[in-house]
């Protein structure tokens, strides 16, 4: 168990619908990192949180956005969904951006299927 | 941005020696980790190795970089079957301390 809290676990939504996945950091992780990964793309990075503030995006669509709240768990909502939005979404987090305690904690992962 | 190659499968006799290999493009990567995904799961951090270093040894796994030749390898010894998995290669890009993934390399054990 990593300590990172993703719900749901799995989720069926229809096209054109909107849904909100959560994660849960490990205690004390001020960092927070979105990624989607998909068959034909592998492992994306969307973007990412450290502290409340956006640090740094990656390929994420305009139709996708994220934000990390006070007690730092952090949502990413994916809106005007497609059926190439079917993937697995993972959140990782760490302590900081240092050199120390940047190690990556991934979580189980949300899978989205959308039909 | 960076790229990683790795080759997308190994195949291994339980107790033979695993190594899986990795090429990455940005010199400026500070942490290279080393991710294994089991079926229908997260994944898992199994070590990394900072760029300041050549080796690291950490029980069964032993991770070689060649900072020259943006090369990783992950070497398994005394690969079991519980080690079948897919394996991710993750340097950190730039100064981000990103996490950039290859596209995974299945190892397969067979007894």
């Amino acid at each position: 168990d990593s300590g990172v809290t993703q719900t749901p676990k799995h989720l069926i939504t229809a096209t054109g619908q909107r849904v909100t996945l959560r994660c849960s950091p490990r205690s004390g992780d001020l960092s927070v990192y979105w990624y989607q990964q998909s068959l034909d793309q592998g492992l994306q990075f969307l973007i990412q949180y450290y502290n409340g503030e956006e640090r740094a995006k990656g390929n994420i669509l305009e139709r996708f956005s994220a934000q990390q709240f006070p007690d730092l768990h952090s949502e990413l909502n994916l809106s005007s969904l497609e059926l190439g939005d079917s993937a697995l979404y993972f959140c990782a987090s760490s302590l900081g951006q240092g050199r120390v305690g940047s190690e990556a904690f991934f979580g189980q992962g949300t899978r989205l299927t959308v039909v | 941005g960076e790229d990683v190659e790795q080759s997308l499968f190994l195949s291994v006799r339980e107790g033979d020696s695993s190594v899986i290999n990795c090429t990455y493009t940005d010199s400026s990567s500070t942490y290279l980790y080393w991710y294994k995904q089991e079926p229908g799961a997260g994944l898992q951090l199994l070590t990394y190795i900072f760029s300041n270093m050549d080796m690291k040894q950490d029980q069964r796994l032993t991770v070689l970089l060649n900072k020259k030749d943006k090369h990783l390898s992950l070497r398994i010894a005394d690969t079991q079957t519980g080690d079948s998995a897919i394996y991710f290669c993750a340097p950190t890009s730039g100064g981000s301390y990103i996490p950039t993934f290859g596209r995974g390399t299945s190892l397969i054990v067979h007894p």
